[in-house]
């Protein structure tokens, strides 16, 4: 069974370029999450898709960030401009059912100059 | 808040035992997590308690106090792969549903010889 996948492994842009993150999470799960961890802090919650359907995005930063998840399979995850301060490894998780455990991706290592 | 305290480092010896600990605001508690993650790897499921008690799982075990906010997790026999760093994770009560979790910063253990 194929796991959680994201994709790029690692980007690096400009300040004030858009970038756009994908994550492919197993097939099945209707759950998906995204979390961000900045460096030298704690990983963060972003935002929960049930299916195609934001369940909780409490945790975006500011409306730079647009998370989409049409179909309800992939999602993609879009920060437009990208800022310094958008730096960090970007997390993708996905469960079969609320409550049980989240797979996660190896996650996408954005790097704004 | 939802501050979770857990060690930044701790050190042991191949063979031995180590114990990390975690500590967590107790409002909106929804099961304790821990995950491994080797660096540049994807963060990989160890244990979950939702109930007070041990849960043991070969090498690995994990214990769960929901009236103190305490969990730790214990590895016995240790090996030179299970030095990576061990996220602690809570999972929240979210309104309609979601396994939103809030990690700690992660403890790095290094096994030495």
């Amino acid at each position: 069974e194929a796991g959680v996948t994201q994709f790029p492994s690692h980007s690096v842009i400009e300040k004030g370029q858009t970038v756009t993150l994908r994550c492919d999470p197993i097939s099945g799960h209707d759950n998906l999450y995204w979390y961000r961890r900045v460096m030298g802090k704690e990983i963060k919650f972003l935002l929960h898709f049930v299916k195609e359907s934001k369940q909780d995005e409490s945790g975006m930063p500011n409306n730079r960030f647009l998370a989409e998840r049409t179909g309800g399979t992939y999602s993609t995850l879009k920060v437009q401009p990208a800022e310094l301060e958008d730096s960090g490894v970007y997390f993708c998780a996905s469960s079969q059912e609320v409550g049980l455990r989240a797979f996660f991706g190896q996650g996408t290592r954005l790097t704004v100059v | 808040g939802q501050n979770i305290d857990q060690p930044t480092e701790m050190t042991a010896t191949e063979g031995a035992i180590v114990q990390i600990n975690c500590t967590y605001q107790t409002s909106g508690f929804n099961g304790l997590f821990w995950y491994q993650q080797h660096a540049g790897e994807a963060p990989t499921f160890l244990s979950y308690n939702v109930l007070d008690g041990l849960e043991e799982k070969g090498r690995f075990s994990s214990f769960l106090s929901r009236s103190k906010g305490y969990s730790y997790l214990l590895l016995k026999e240790l090996q030179m792969k299970d030095s990576a760093s061990y996220l602690c994770a809570k999972a929240g009560v979210v309104t309609g549903g979601g396994n939103k979790l809030t990690f700690g910063t992660g403890t790095q253990l290094k096994v030495e010889l």
